[in-house]
């Protein structure tokens, strides 16, 4: 079962434009991860939030966590054609056994 | 090697017939992990290995499915009696340390599987 649940499904913005994205889970985590999937590709990790945190940026990447609510956000600036992929946020109740659990995605499309 | 490598990239299985999906994890790394993607869904947990324990097969869907990881290094999921349910991207991903407060998963490219 999936426990993230990305919204919206779709997003298509312009170059240059900012996206964001959202996810909510259902149980108390560990930590909260953001991944890329490029069409028919494997996942790239981009950011890792922990249960701590409130908010963390990399690069064009922005990140923020509210554990009250269950729910996370994820913000690109400056988007770029080369951001279009699908992105999932992904969940760890902690521990080394867990594995993640992954929303359904999110599929943004970065118009030229 | 750089990455996580999986093989074969394409896999095309009549109904029925048995497969097993290959992983090569980067070297040196722990964990190891299966998992499932169908088309449009997220990717679902199958299995995890710490080297070469199973600790975690509560994903496996059924009792075709099996994966072993008899060195602590590469990993092969096998499925017997393919159903076209089975039709999926497979991704293996691994990781250097055991607590995920610390780290990610570097995924490979996945195989996809599909059962006519």
């Amino acid at each position: 079962s999936q426990q993230g649940e990305e919204d919206p499904q779709a997003l298509s913005i312009q170059e240059g434009e900012n996206a964001t994205m959202n996810c909510s889970y259902k149980t108390s985590i560990n930590n909260l991860q953001w991944y890329r999937q490029n069409s028919g590709r494997g996942l790239v990790h981009l950011i890792l939030i922990r249960s701590n945190e409130r908010e963390k940026h990399s690069g064009r990447l922005r990140v923020t966590l509210d554990t009250s609510k269950k729910s996370s956000s994820l913000l690109i600036t400056a988007s770029r054609a080369a951001d279009t992929a699908s992105y999932f946020c992904a969940t760890s109740s902690g521990g080394g056994a867990d594995g993640l659990t992954f929303g359904k995605g999110t599929h943004l499309i970065i118009q030229p | 090697g750089a990455g996580v490598s999986q093989s074969p990239r394409y896999k095309v299985a009549k109904r029925g017939q048995d497969v097993a999906l290959r992983c090569d994890p980067i070297s040196g790394h722990v964990s190891l992990f299966w998992y499932q993607q169908a088309l449009g869904q997220g990717p679902e947990f199958l299995t995890y290995f710490q080297n070469e324990a199973q600790l975690d097969k509560s994903g496996l869907p059924s009792d075709r499915f099996f994966a072993e990881r008899p060195e602590g290094s590469v990993s092969t999921l096998k499925i017997q009696r393919t159903q076209q349910e089975d039709s999926a991207v497979y991704l293996c991903a691994s990781s250097l340390g055991t607590g995920w407060a610390n780290y990610g998963y570097t995924f490979g490219s996945g195989t996809r599987l599909t059962v006519v």
